[in-house]
């Protein structure tokens, strides 16, 4: 069964600790991504990864940070950096195909306290 | 950088009824735009895209149709059912190749309600 697995669903941690958000995919897909979404508002770009050991910045990668040692697999680290870590957060993946798109896990909602 | 709004934030129809949404967005470069459905407490789920070379693409009861010289697109539903209700995003995508597909810009997301 293929798919996006990102765990765990949810998460809490208290404020000033840093905290690594999992996210492995086992559709062979080259792309990795990560976004951030708060309340009413739409998803917003953290990290992404278009290949192994490879990633760049999106719109909001302060206070954020990924490793991809592997094809299947980009976690994410939350910072003590982040002064507003609480949010929902959503990786995805997309193959290199040009009639491809990008397939979402079903999100770690992580709470700081 | 692309900026992409999404208009209404809600709407609300009767089962029956079409559903219309639209965004416009801001980079002439921008290439595909998909639209994703997400329902409370999972991930967003594509609903359908279309890609700049094509003016409109149906699925069913789900057409997109895309005016690039207005950078504007925008979600018909039609013969909406309550299990439509969901948040509705729009987001828009440039560059060459799929690993481009998943770098997107979201509008801000639509609630849409359908009463039986």
């Amino acid at each position: 069964d293929g798919g996006i697995t990102q765990s765990p669903k949810y998460l809490f941690r208290k404020e000033g600790q840093n905290v690594t958000l999992s996210c492995e995919q086992n559709l062979n897909h080259d792309a990795m991504y990560w976004y951030r979404q708060d309340p009413g508002q739409g998803l917003r770009l953290i990290y992404y990864s278009q290949i192994v050991n490879d990633f760049q910045k999106g719109d909001i990668a302060e206070g954020y940070s990924v490793s991809r040692e592997k094809k299947e697999s980009f976690p994410l680290t939350v910072t003590s950096a982040q002064k507003n870590p609480t949010a929902f957060y959503l990786c995805a993946s997309s193959t290199s195909r040009d009639d491809t798109e990008a397939f979402f896990g079903q999100g770690t909602r992580l709470t700081v306290v | 950088g692309e900026n992409v709004e999404q208009h209404p934030s809600t709407l609300s129809v009767q089962e029956g009824d079409s559903a219309v949404i639209k965004c416009t967005y801001s980079d002439s470069a921008s290439n595909y735009f998909p639209w994703y459905k997400q329902e409370l407490g999972k991930g967003p789920q594509l609903i359908i895209d279309i890609r700049s070379n094509v003016g409109e693409k149906k699925d069913q009861r789900i057409a997109v149709t895309l005016n690039k010289t207005a950078k504007h697109f925008s979600l018909h539903i039609t013969e909406t059912q309550p299990e439509d209700s969901a948040v509705y995003f729009c987001a828009a995508s440039k560059g060459a190749g799929g690993t481009s597909y998943g770098k997107l810009t979201f509008g801000q997301g639509t609630i849409l309600t359908v009463h039986p």
